[in-house]
């Protein structure tokens, strides 16, 4: 199974600052297709996950450019910009190259 | 707009069986693999199953394997979810969402509680 590690856990900032999220797998998430299935979701308090990028640095529909994706391979990363309180929740990343499909741990946006 | 609506949790003894079911509307249901997602109280995200548009593929997690059937009926647009011996570490929100033709789940339901406990 590919286990994907999320860094930091929890990341502490200040309402229109920056910050980044780290998203590593243990093999290269590049399809057979060429295509890399690497996709990025928020959940805020009490509700179900909503997708912000997808196929590592492609916004989903509605998705400020306040948020960005990128990386390769193994190493992705989500940035995100002048940071709004109703961006406060947790991020996940998704692969979906491989089966079992597998999560991110998770990472803690929150004030600081 | 695109909605799916969980139904069929509830509270259920170890050992018991369960069905979950969703209900897709505002786009062509059988065009679109869908899938399975559930997270236990307080814990991260959990694939659990695949279902491919027509059926023809469907993928399990290995904690689920031999327990639990995935199924859809196309002309109900209708996605299901068939969990038999349950056991206490299967308690969490299960949600069903859509798998988009790039690759992720777009669109997710609001979810169903599941609670197995004596």
């Amino acid at each position: 199974d590919v286990l994907m590690t999320q860094t930091p856990v929890s990341l502490p900032v200040s309402l229109g600052g920056q910050v980044s999220i780290s998203c590593r797998s243990s093999q290269s998430l590049v399809h057979s297709d060429g295509n890399t299935y690497l996709h990025w979701y928020l959940q805020k308090p009490g509700q179900s996950p909503q997708l912000l990028i997808y196929r590592v640095s492609n916004r989903f529909s509605g998705v400020p450019d306040r948020f960005s994706g990128s990386g390769s391979g193994t190493d992705f990363t989500l940035k995100i910009s002048r940071v709004e309180p109703e961006d406060l929740g947790v991020y996940y990343c998704l692969q979906s190259t491989h089966f079992p499909l597998t999560f991110g741990s998770g990472t803690k946006l929150e004030i600081k | 707009e695109v909605q799916l609506v969980e139904s069929g949790g509830g509270l259920v003894q170890p050992g018991r069986s369960l069905k979950l079911s969703c209900l897709a509307s505002g786009f062509t249901f059988s065009n679109y693999g869908m899938n399975w997602i559930r997270q236990a109280p307080g814990k991260g995200l959990e694939w659990v199953a695949s279902i491919s548009s027509s059926s023809s593929y469907i993928y399990y997690a290995d904690t689920v394997k031999g327990r639990f059937t995935i199924s859809r009926d196309n002309a109900k647009n209708t996605l299901y979810l068939q969990m038999t011996s349950l056991r206490s570490e299967d308690t969490a929100l299960y949600y069903c969402a859509r798998r988009h033709t790039m690759g992720p789940f777009d669109y997710w339901g609001q979810g169903v509680m599941v609670t197995v406990s004596s």
